[in-house]
C-alpha cells in the first residue's frame, strides 16, 4: 500500500516551454501533498505544500507565479513550471500523506528529472 | 528555522559490516522518519517512529527515536552492496499539513 505515482519522470525541453507533472496517490487518499525539488549530491528542498481544495502554501524564495501546484482531487495534485529556463532544471519530487486520522507518513513519488535546453 | 545535522556525510565500508547513522536537531520533533534514495527514484520509507524512546526494527534496520525527541539513530546490520544508497533523516513536527524537515543525508557505498 501507499504508492504515490509520479509522471512524467524524465522531461527535457526547450527554454520557454511549461511542463505539468502529475502527482498521483494510488492507493489512498492524501489530503496534503509535497512537492520537493532536489539538486545532485544534496538534500530534498521542500517547494509548496499542496492542500486539496485550497491554495499551495508556498516556500521562502519559491515563485507562485512560476511553479503553479493545483490539487483538485484527493489523488492528484499537478505541479506546472512555466516558461522553463535551463535553471529550472532539476529532480522534482512529490510525496503524499494519507488523510486518516493520526501521525501517517508521508510516501514519495519516483521523481521527476526535468533538462531544459 | 528548524534543521537536522545528519551525520556521518558519507561512509565506506565492507559487505558484511554494521552501519550506524543518526541525526541530530535543536528542536523537538514528534515524529523521526528514515528514508532511502537510491539514484534517480524517490526515497523510499525505510522506518517511522512516532513515541519518544521507541526502538523499531525492518530487517537488518533498526532505528531509536530519542528519549529527548531531539535526536535519532539508524542502524545497518550486516550490510549487502545493495544496502548502497543515500539515508536520509526526516522530522516532523505534526500538525495537519507539516511538512518534514530532511537531513543533508549520508551517503553509503558497500564492497564486496
Amino acid at each position: 500500500g501507499a504508492v504515490v505515482s509520479q509522471h512524467p519522470s524524465w522531461v527535457i525541453c526547450k527554454s520557454g516551454t511549461s511542463v505539468k507533472i502529475e502527482c498521483r496517490s494510488l492507493d489512498f487518499q492524501a489530503t496534503t501533498m509535497f512537492w520537493y525539488r532536489q539538486f545532485p549530491k544534496q538534500s530534498l528542498m521542500l517547494m509548496a505544500t499542496s492542500n486539496e481544495g485550497s491554495k499551495a502554501t508556498y516556500e521562502q524564495g519559491v515563485e507562485k507565479d512560476k511553479f503553479l501546484i493545483n490539487h483538485a482531487s484527493l489523488t492528484l495534485s499537478t505541479l506546472t513550471v512555466t516558461s522553463a529556463h535551463p535553471e529550472d532544471s532539476s529532480f522534482y519530487i512529490c510525496s503524499a500523506r494519507a488523510r486518516t486520522g493520526g501521525d501517517q507518513p508521508q510516501h514519495f513519488g519516483d521523481g521527476t528529472r526535468l533538462s531544459i535546453l | 528555522g528548524q534543521q537536522l545535522n545528519q551525520s556521518p556525510q558519507s561512509m565506506f565500508i565492507q559487505e558484511g559490516e554494521d552501519v550506524s547513522m543518526n541525526c541530530t536537531s535543536s528542536s523537538i520533533f514528534n515524529t523521526w522518519l528514515w528514508y532511502k534514495q537510491d539514484p534517480g527514484e524517490g526515497p523510499v520509507l525505510l522506518i517511522a517512529l512516532y513515541k519518544a524512546g521507541e526502538l523499531t526494527s525492518n530487517g537488518r534496520l533498526t532505528a531509536q527515536f530519542g528519549i529527548t525527541r531531539k535526536d535519532s539513530f539508524l542502524n545497518i546490520s550486516a550490510s549487502i552492496p545493495s544496502d548502497v544508497g543515500i539515508y536520509f533523516c526526516a522530522g516532523q513536527v505534526y500538525q495537519a499539513g507539516t511538512a518534514l524537515i530532511f537531513g543533508k543525508g549520508t551517503t553509503l557505498s558497500v564492497s564486496s
